[in-house]
């Protein structure tokens, strides 16, 4: 497509429950990122993947926090037994191998009742 | 680690006026720097981004400079428009080959009167 899309645009869950991000990256770009913002923050860094490997997984809070691109393309990002404080913007962002910009979805916001 | 801060928070100006908006960082050791427009409920667009090597880019009414020494980039808004009104984060690349991930500053909301 022509841009980085993600799905669901909203997702309200009750605490405890399992959640599932989508991102799509623009075509052709082999570097997706996470990144997760808190309401009035900048984003913050969780992880990232070159084509299908996942080169840096630092920033992910906890163990509950698990991403996957099994084929290099679609990335999902899941986060199991939520509690409030997952309550954020998820965004995702795409790139071109090297250093150019990197080019950033619309997000998922994510509310744990 | 790498701490980015934007100054100020929040600005309103009138129509028309030039402004100039305030990032810093901590550690000079940097692939290059990057500025965002995020409108409410929506993702980063990308601005500008200037290389470590480079002082300044441009675009439109759009100036950005770095000063990588001193740690300092400015972007730069001429002729401000009410829909210039939106949050602006800067967000810097570390020079690490293998890391990509950008820190962000927690933005500057600007608001453009008409």
């Amino acid at each position: 497509g022509a841009g980085v899309s993600q799905s669901p645009r909203y997702k309200v869950a009750k605490r405890g429950q399992d959640v599932a991000l989508r991102c799509d990256p623009i075509s052709g770009h082999v570097s997706l990122f996470w990144y997760q913002q808190a309401l009035g923050q900048g984003p913050e860094f969780l992880t990232y993947f070159q084509n299908e490997a996942q080169l840096d997984k630092s920033g992910l809070p906890s163990d509950r926090f698990f991403a996957e691109r099994p084929e290099g393309s679609v990335s999902t990002l899941k986060i199991q037994r939520t509690q409030q404080e997952d309550s954020a913007v998820y965004l995702c962002a795409s790139s071109l191998p090297g250093v150019g910009p990197q080019h950033f979805g619309d997000g998922t916001r994510l509310s744990i009742l | 680690k790498q701490e980015v801060t934007q100054i100020p928070a929040a600005l309103s100006v009138p129509e028309g006026e030039n402004l100039v908006l305030n990032c810093s960082f901590t550690d000079s050791a940097i692939y290059n720097l990057q500025w965002f427009r995020q409108d409410p409920g929506k993702g980063l667009t990308s601005l500008l981004l200037i290389q470590s090597s480079q002082r300044e880019q441009t675009s439109g009414r759009l100036n950005a400079s770095l000063d990588k020494s001193s740690g300092r980039s400015t972007l730069y808004i001429a002729a401000s428009q009410p829909g210039d009104s939106a949050t602006y984060l800067c967000a810097v690349r570390p020079w690490e080959t293998s890391g990509s991930r950008l820190t962000f500053g927690e933005g500057t909301q600007l608001t453009v009167n008409p």
